[in-house]
């Protein structure tokens, strides 16, 4: 099975501009994850889905970041505009229930590094 | 505000010796624990999860949680130099009912000496 799937993979941009970053979660999976890494911060939580609604945003950090799930197999996160310090690498992740939820486990995508220049 | 406590690190453990992990975190409903490796530019690798008090062991590696000391543990033992990376604890708690996001430390960087 595919694992998910994150595009680009690598993105270099100048201040101000437009990022797009797009994820497709593993088939049959229901509940979707963004996620942000950097060195400082570690990995956290910006944004998750449970059947394409948004559950819980209180990680966005700013009105620049949003987030969308338009169906079952397609996410974007979208920064506008962007400033240096959203560089970082963003992951995607997915997870289907297994029955309990204390069980569920959450598989990640490769990311997208993010430069802004 | 959940948070989950991590050292930093570097550990480092000689081949074949017992590799112990170690987190703590805050949130006393926090109802399952996971610990993902990651290799440097990789992206995290589920190893596995727990979320009754006591130990889980699969293969190489056993989990601990301690819910009244708001401790989790992952030993490594036989450690090889392919272990060598950053370890991740993360928590999720909250309701049953739905998915929760995890809330991550900010990893142990593990070194396994030949």
């Amino acid at each position: 099975d595919a694992g998910v799937i994150q595009s680009p993979r690598h993105e270099v941009t100048e201040m101000g501009q437009e990022v797009t970053l797009r994820c497709k979660p593993i088939s049959g999976h229901n509940s979707l994850f963004w996620y942000r890494q950097t060195m400082m911060r570690g990995l956290e939580l910006l944004i998750y889905f449970n059947n394409n609604v948004p559950i819980d945003d209180s990680g966005m950090p700013e009105d620049r970041f949003s987030a969308k799930m338009p169906n079952a197999s397609f996410s974007t996160l979208k920064i506008q505009p962007s400033e240096p310090r959203d560089s970082a690498v963003y992951f995607c992740a997915s997870s289907r229930p297994l029955g309990l939820a204390v069980t569920d486990t959450q598989y990640f995508g490769p990311g997208t590094r993010l430069t802004v220049l | 505000q959940k948070e989950v406590e991590q050292n930093s690190g570097p550990l480092s453990v000689p081949e074949g010796a017992i590799a112990s992990l170690n987190c703590t975190y805050s949130d006393r409903g926090s109802q399952s624990f996971f610990w993902y490796r990651q290799y440097s530019g990789k992206s995290p690798e589920l190893i596995m999860f727990i979320y009754s008090n006591g130990d889980k062991e699969d293969g190489r590696f056993t989990a601990q949680l301690n819910k009244a000391s708001q401790y989790v543990s992952l030993l490594i033992r036989d450690s090889q130099p392919s272990d060598s990376a950053t370890y991740l604890c993360a928590v999720r708690g909250g309701s049953g009912g739905g998915a929760d996001g995890l809330t991550f430390g900010k990893g142990t960087h593990l070194i396994i000496q030949p």
